[in-house]
Order: structure tokens, then C-alpha cells, then sequence
């Protein structure tokens, strides 16, 4: 069975910093592309960043960019998002998502339950 | 970037109707898309993806097609189980683009 467990969300003061990390099971995680996906309170859904299985290739969205950066452990399953700067803005449930492929662009067949980050002062 | 709009935002129904969401793209995904479905508290689940292609384990009510940058996604029959959010993604780009979602509600 595929699990993603996200952790390290929290509050936190506008421009200050955060690293989630998830933990990936039950598939063999260095051949899948893994990615963010945020949700604000009562909105929808955001896609933040992604990384292919080799991390050859990184990706984030405009909003994010040159503030969070996406990376991956392949020995230890785990895929982490460091997050710099934030905003108000930001404030969101932060999911770690798995791609159906490892390099190629793709859709997201399984979802972790979700980190909570609140940016406020 | 390529945007998806989606429409419409809230849409009633009944048990047993045949629903439809309409997603259209800014340009050319060639089929790259996916439908999720989210209900309130839970992660999204994805029910389709490359436009028509079932995810295993979901029901055959779920259907998905396309004509050119219209995509849609059909329930045959509305089941109680089916009433939540539903959004669009595309994947033709590097900046995975969702639709703004449709809330299905019980009419």
C-alpha cells in the first residue's frame, strides 16, 4: 500500500522558514517523480513544485520561485520542501504527491493527507 | 502558462443524474489531463488521467473524453458517494496547471 507522510508544517512569522519532508512507502520511490501540491484554507488546489526520480529536473511555480526549493533522498525515501521567505500567502495544507512516471510529465495517482503551514505574526 | 478554466463552479443534482464538468484549456494539452475528486478534509483522489483512461479501483459511472481543448468529465448516474469537488489538471507542461474546481452539491 502507497503512503506519503507529510511532516514539519507549523506557524510561522512572515519571512521566516520551513521544511517539510515527507516519507514515501510502499513503492519503490527512486523511480517516481515526486511534487508539492498546496490547498489554502477553503480554496483550491495549487501545484507548488516537482522533481523528477533522478532529480535531474526541477520545477516550481512562479509564485514560489527563487523562495522554495524542491529535493529528494532516494536512500531514504524522503522528499523535503524548503521553504524561505514566506508569506501570508503561503498559508496553506501542503501535500506531497507521487507521479505516475519517473521523468516524464505526468498526473498524480497518490496523495498524502497533508501538512498544515500558517504564516502569521 | 497554459490556464484551465472550469466550469461551472457549483453545480445541483440529484441521486441518479448525469452530471457533467467542462474543462477548457488555454491551448493544446493533447489529452495530458487529469480529473481528481476531493472531499471535505481529504486529499484529492485522482479518477482519470490522459483524458479518458479510468484510474483502477474507480467506478465505470466515471467517464472522461475530449474534443480538441474542451475536456469533460461525466457521471452516468450520481451516487451519494459523489458529491464533493472536482478538478482538472493539466500535464502537458512543466507548470502543472488545476482548474478552479466544480462543487457538486445535493440538489
Amino acid at each position: 500500500e502507497v503512503q506519503l507522510v507529510e511532516s514539519g508544517g507549523g506557524l510561522v512569522k512572515p519571512g521566516g522558514s520551513l521544511r517539510l519532508s515527507c516519507v514515501a512507502s510502499g513503492f519503490t520511490f527512486s523511480t517516481y517523480s515526486m511534487n508539492w501540491v498546496r490547498q489554502a484554507p477553503g480554496r483550491g488546489l495549487e501545484w507548488v513544485s516537482s522533481i523528477t526520480a533522478s532529480s535531474s529536473y526541477k520545477y516550481s511555480a512562479d509564485s514560489v520561485k527563487g523562495r522554495f526549493t524542491i529535493s529528494r533522498d532516494n536512500a531514504k525515501n524522503s522528499l523535503y520542501l524548503q521553504m524561505n521567505s514566506l508569506r501570508a500567502e503561503d498559508t496553506a495544507f501542503y501535500y506531497c504527491v507521487k507521479g505516475r512516471d519517473g521523468e516524464q510529465f505526468c498526473d498524480f495517482d497518490y496523495w498524502g493527507q497533508g501538512t498544515l503551514v500558517t504564516v502569521s505574526s | 502558462d497554459i490556464q484551465m478554466t472550469q466550469s461551472p463552479s457549483t453545480l445541483s443534482a440529484s441521486i441518479g443524474d448525469r452530471v457533467t464538468i467542462s474543462c477548457r484549456a488555454s491551448q493544446s494539452i493533447s489529452r495530458w489531463l487529469a480529473w481528481y475528486q476531493q472531499k471535505p478534509g481529504k486529499a484529492p483522489k485522482l479518477l482519470i488521467y490522459d483524458a479518458s483512461t479510468l484510474e483502477s479501483g474507480v467506478p465505470s459511472r466515471f467517464s472522461g473524453s475530449a474534443s480538441g481543448t474542451e475536456y469533460t468529465l461525466t457521471i452516468s448516474s450520481l451516487q451519494p458517494d459523489d458529491f464533493a469537488t472536482y478538478y482538472c489538471q493539466q500535464y502537458n507542461s512543466y507548470s502543472r496547471t488545476f482548474g478552479q474546481g466544480t462543487k457538486v452539491e445535493i440538489k
